[in-house]
């Protein structure tokens, strides 16, 4: 059973403050994605990465960086949170499957208020 | 790059009858369609996809159809429950350099009453 785990679920932060959500999975998959969840809006990709040290911008990437030192682990980087970055992110992965499409399984999010 | 609209937002039936979700798309190489299920306060998880080489795909009461000429695939539930109240995301998958990336729908929240 694929397991997808977000360091928290909830973070408040304040503007300014550099912020640091950590997303691991342990299924050996290529692919690692970030999204952010917002009403009405769906879920929006930030940033996404097909393998170790190498990343994609998503179509939100304004505001935020990641880092993939490790297959395993994805993280996403607010180098100085602002107030309209509340919001849930969601962490996913998935493998890199035939026709370059799989299943992408999902972490429980992190809520985040930036305040 | 790829749009995808999704209709309608929100969605209320009573409980047995079907419910429909449209998605439309804009770029004519997306190859697959994804379906995903977010309960409340929980993840969302697939519940079903198709590919660009099919027409339909039947699971027990769920079903998608795509229509490639017309850019356009549905989700349709029938004889609903409660347990199908939750949001229902579609997406597709553009083909971006080989790169394994979804753009999604907004979403619609369907409340199934009893």
């Amino acid at each position: 059973d694929v397991k997808v785990t977000q360091s928290s679920r909830y973070l408040v932060k304040r503007t300014g403050e550099k912020v640091f959500l950590e997303c691991v999975q342990d299924m050996d998959h290529e692919n690692m994605f970030w999204y952010r969840q917002d009403p009405g809006l769906g879920l929006r990709l930030i940033y996404f990465s097909y393998d170790v040290k190498m990343k994609e911008k998503g179509d939100i990437p304004e505001g935020y960086s990641v880092s993939r030192e490790k297959k395993e682990r994805f993280s996403l980087i607010l180098e100085s949170a602002s107030t309209n970055q509340t919001s849930m992110y969601l962490c996913a992965s998935s493998l890199w499957g035939p026709g370059g499409t799989d299943t992408q399984y999902f972490g429980p999010g992190t809520r985040l208020t930036v305040l | 790059g790829e749009n995808v609209e999704q209709h309608p937002s929100t969605l209320s039936v009573q409980e047995g009858d079907s419910a429909v979700i449209k998605c439309t798309y804009s770029d004519s190489a997306s190859n697959y369609f994804p379906w995903y299920k977010q309960e409340l306060g929980k993840r969302p998880q697939l519940i079903i996809d198709i590919r660009s080489n099919v027409g339909e795909k039947k699971d027990q009461r769920i079903a998608v159809t795509l229509n490639k000429t017309a850019k356009h695939f549905s989700l349709h539930i029938t004889e609903t429950q409660p347990e199908d109240s939750a949001v229902y995301f579609c997406a597709a998958s553009p083909w971006d350099g080989g790169y394994n990336k979804l753009i999604f729908g907004a979403g619609t929240r369907l409340a199934v009453h009893p």
